[in-house]
């Protein structure tokens, strides 16, 4: 059963514009959510997080946007650069009774930034 | 610091050897998790430390497979009697609990991985 789910596997944009990555989600209880960025022969890199109590967080370039009614978010990056390519990761956690803080990943999503 | 660090970053073995991977978590850390990837998937959770003790095993770890951080520090996680469904990316992660930079979220620090293959 995927909790976390990214539909769409790959994802090119050109250099300059806006990449936009989704990710939808089925469990209620999901409390925080990351997005992650790996590139090859590398482990995955914390990119920005968003608390289910709020609808936006930003980082520089990078903005999360929740919409808990939709069990959906995204991840907005503007503008995007060629070193933006690489695989996304949407990832979810819910805090449970005794605080496992375990995180659940979807199955990526591989950004090409074309310059 | 480092980071997190494991070893080794690429081990090749036949189906029915035993092969161990050690995960070395940044030194403040006192959570430890390993996770699993196999091609096209996300990481997949397999079990977590808080210091030594671990506190949950995904029912993914099969009996096969036994994790270990004797002193709270360092960890192994040992595959015995490997299986070519055992060829993936074994991923360990370390994060502080409950204080931490983005202590809500407890983000967790990927190494990068060891790569099995079970011929």
């Amino acid at each position: 059963d995927q909790q976390v789910k990214q539909n769409s596997p790959s994802l090119s944009v050109q250099e300059g514009r806006i990449s936009i990555l989704n990710c939808d989600y089925t469990n209620s209880m999901f409390d925080y959510f990351l997005w992650y960025k790996k590139y090859p022969a590398e482990g995955p890199t914390f990119l920005i997080s968003i608390s289910s109590i709020k609808d936006k967080n930003e980082d520089g370039r990078f903005t999360v946007f929740l919409n808990k009614s939709a069990k959906h978010l995204s991840l907005h990056i503007v503008p995007s650069q060629p070193g933006d390519s690489a695989v996304y990761f949407c990832a979810a956690r819910a805090l449970l009774t005794g605080a496992n803080s375990k995180l659940t990943f979807g199955k990526g999503i591989t950004l090409s930034v074309r310059p | 610091d480092t980071g997190v660090s494991q070893d080794p970053r690429h081990k090749i073995t036949k189906r029915g050897q035993n092969v161990t991977f050690r995960c070395d978590p940044i030194s403040e850390h006192n959570r430890l998790y390993w996770y699993r990837q196999t091609l096209g998937q996300g990481p997949e959770f397999l079990t977590y430390f808080q210091n030594e003790a671990q506190l949950e095993k995904s029912r993914l770890l099969s009996d096969r497979f036994s994790a270990e951080r004797p002193k709270g520090s360092f960890s192994t996680l040992e595959i015995q009697r490997t299986e070519q469904g055992d060829s993936a990316m074994y991923l360990c992660a370390s994060s502080l609990w409950p204080r931490g930079r983005d202590s809500g979220a407890n983000v967790l620090t990927f190494g990068a991985g060891s790569r099995l293959t079970v011929l």
